[in-house]
C-alpha cells in the first residue's frame, strides 16, 4: 500500500487566496483525520471523519476552514481566504477504526502564506 | 479537555546509553497512549503504544511503562542508536471521544 496521499508536498500563496489541501487515505481504513503543526503550537487535530462523516470539528480555527470528504479515498481541507497565520504543516492521517487503533500520518503539506 | 505535557523537550544522549521520555495527562479517563517518532520532512509515525489496562509492553529496544494513579507515563529506548535520533511525541486518547492529544514532543539526538 502506497500509505496517506497528501498533495500538494508544499504550497506558497499570498495572503487572502484560497487554499485547498488534498488527501487519499490509505484503502479499507474509514476514519480520517486533519492535523496542523507548528513550532508555537504543535501537533493539532482539526477534525476527523468516520465513514465520511464529520465528528468532530471543534479544532477548526475559524470560519475560513472548511473541510470535506465526499468519499471514503478523497478528503480535503480548504482555507478560503488564507492568512500568514496558517502558515503551518498540514497533515492527513487514517485509521482502519475510530478509537484506539494506530493513525497512519501522511507525509505533510508545508503551506506558506505570504 | 486532555492536556499532555511532555519533559525534556531536548535529549542528548550517547550512543548505546538509554533515552528517558516522560508525559503526564490531565484526564483521568484517558485511555489510550501511542507514541510516535518524527523523522524531519516526514509524518509521525506510531512506535509503541499502551492502553490503561496494561502497565508495561516492550518492543525489542523501546519500551513504555503507565501509572495510572499518577497519571504518567514513560518511554524507554534502550542502547541507542544514530537512527533513533527523532522528535518524539507522546499522546493521550480519551474514552469518551476518540481524539488525541499531543505533548510537545522530544528532539533526540544520539551521539556517536
Amino acid at each position: 500500500d502506497a500509505g496517506v496521499i497528501q498533495s500538494p508536498r508544499h504550497e506558497v500563496t499570498e495572503m487572502g487566496q484560497e487554499v485547498t489541501l488534498r488527501c487519499k487515505p490509505i484503502s479499507g481504513h474509514n476514519s480520517l483525520f486533519w492535523y496542523r503543526q507548528t513550532m508555537m503550537r504543535g501537533l493539532e487535530l482539526l477534525i476527523y471523519f468516520n465513514n465520511n462523516v464529520p465528528i468532530d470539528d471543534s479544532g477548526m480555527p475559524e470560519d475560513r476552514f472548511s473541510a470535506k470528504m465526499p468519499n471514503a479515498s478523497f478528503s480535503t481541507l480548504k482555507i478560503q481566504p488564507s492568512e500568514p497565520r496558517d502558515s503551518a504543516v498540514y497533515f492527513c492521517a487514517s485509521s482502519f477504526l475510530i478509537g484506539y487503533n494506530e493513525q497512519f500520518f501522511g507525509p505533510g503539506t508545508r503551506l506558506t502564506v505570504l | 479537555g486532555e492536556n499532555v505535557e511532555q519533559h525534556p523537550s531536548t535529549l542528548s544522549v550517547q550512543e548505546g546509553d538509554s533515552a528517558v521520555i516522560k508525559c503526564t495527562y490531565s484526564d483521568s479517563a484517558s485511555n489510550y497512549f501511542p507514541w510516535y517518532k518524527q523523522e524531519l520532512g516526514k509524518g509521525p509515525q506510531l512506535i509503541i503504544d499502551i492502553r490503561s489496562n496494561v502497565g508495561e509492553k516492550k518492543d525489542q529496544r523501546i519500551a513504555v511503562t503507565l501509572n495510572k494513579t499518577a497519571k504518567h507515563f514513560s518511554l524507554h529506548i534502550t542502547e541507542t542508536q544514530p537512527e533513533d535520533s527523532a522528535v518524539y511525541f507522546c499522546a493521550a486518547m480519551g474514552s469518551n471521544d476518540y481524539k488525541l492529544s499531543f505533548g510537545a514532543g522530544t528532539t533526540v539526538t544520539v551521539r556517536a
